[in-house]
């Protein structure tokens, strides 16, 4: 099982909107909608911030949003705040009892 | 308060074995499935497996890199879960997490996380 695609890095400017890229295959990101992005900070634990591609946890800011097309899926930041910089990390459930995660895309608050 | 809480990590020489342990509370374990997530320095997260509830069969499953070397296993009297690792190779060196399992979680994905035990597995 391979690992879902994701850009290295990303930035913006405080206000402007990012979109972070997730790609897979027919058999994991294109076959379930069960894609979950985390945030991880330096030294931290991940955390969740989308799950089932579009839906928030609680307490997560409606600033961020997730869909997907196909065999990709996208978190997007609106409204961008230096607090939101970090590691992201997409997930699919890539049947068969299995998961796959992306490789990690560095979000910079310019 | 859900807390994960891993230990068990250390040195380890290439061919060797270790036992990482994860300690449970804020939460029904016994009626949860855990999975365990590791990340090499710098490197991304890769799942490593799961272990469903023994009311649930308490069967489990793996990524295809630890298959027939790792095992996971749980003391639900203790509120303990466990990844036993055995053939160690350098690339498994890792940050190793402890976390619910999607199939455990309200919002199937993994939710909580420990702080995590890091494994150097070198000569």
């Amino acid at each position: 099982q391979s690992a879902l695609t994701q850009p290295a890095s990303v930035s913006g400017s405080p206000g402007q909107s990012i979109t972070i890229s997730c790609t897979g295959t027919s058999s994991d990101v294109g076959s379930y909608n069960l894609v979950s992005w985390y945030i991880q900070h330096s030294g931290k634990a991940p955390k969740l911030m989308m799950y089932e591609v579009y839906k928030r946890p609680s307490g997560v800011s409606n600033r961020f949003s997730g869909s997907k097309s196909g065999d990709s899926a996208s978190l997007t930041i609106s409204g961008l705040q230096a607090e939101d910089e970090g590691n992201y990390y997409c997930c699919s459930y890539a049947g068969r009892n299995t998961y796959v995660f992306g490789g990690g895309t560095k979000l910079t608050v310019l | 308060e859900v807390q994960l809480v891993e230990s068990g990590g250390g040195l380890v020489k290439p061919g060797g074995s270790l036992r990482l342990s994860c300690v449970a509370s804020g939460f029904t374990f016994s009626n949860a499935w855990m999975s365990w997530v590791r990340q090499a320095p710098g490197k991304g997260l890769e799942w490593v497996g799961r272990i469903k509830s023994n009311v649930d069969g308490g069967t489990t499953d793996y990524a295809a890199p630890v298959k027939g070397r790792f095992s996971i296993s749980r003391d639900d009297s203790e509120n303990k879960l466990y990844l036993q690792m055995s053939s160690l190779k350098t690339e498994d060196t890792a940050v190793y997490y402890c976390t619910t399992d999607p199939d455990s979680s309200p919002y199937y994905a993994f939710d909580y996380w420990g702080q995590g035990t890091l494994v150097t597995v070198s000569s």
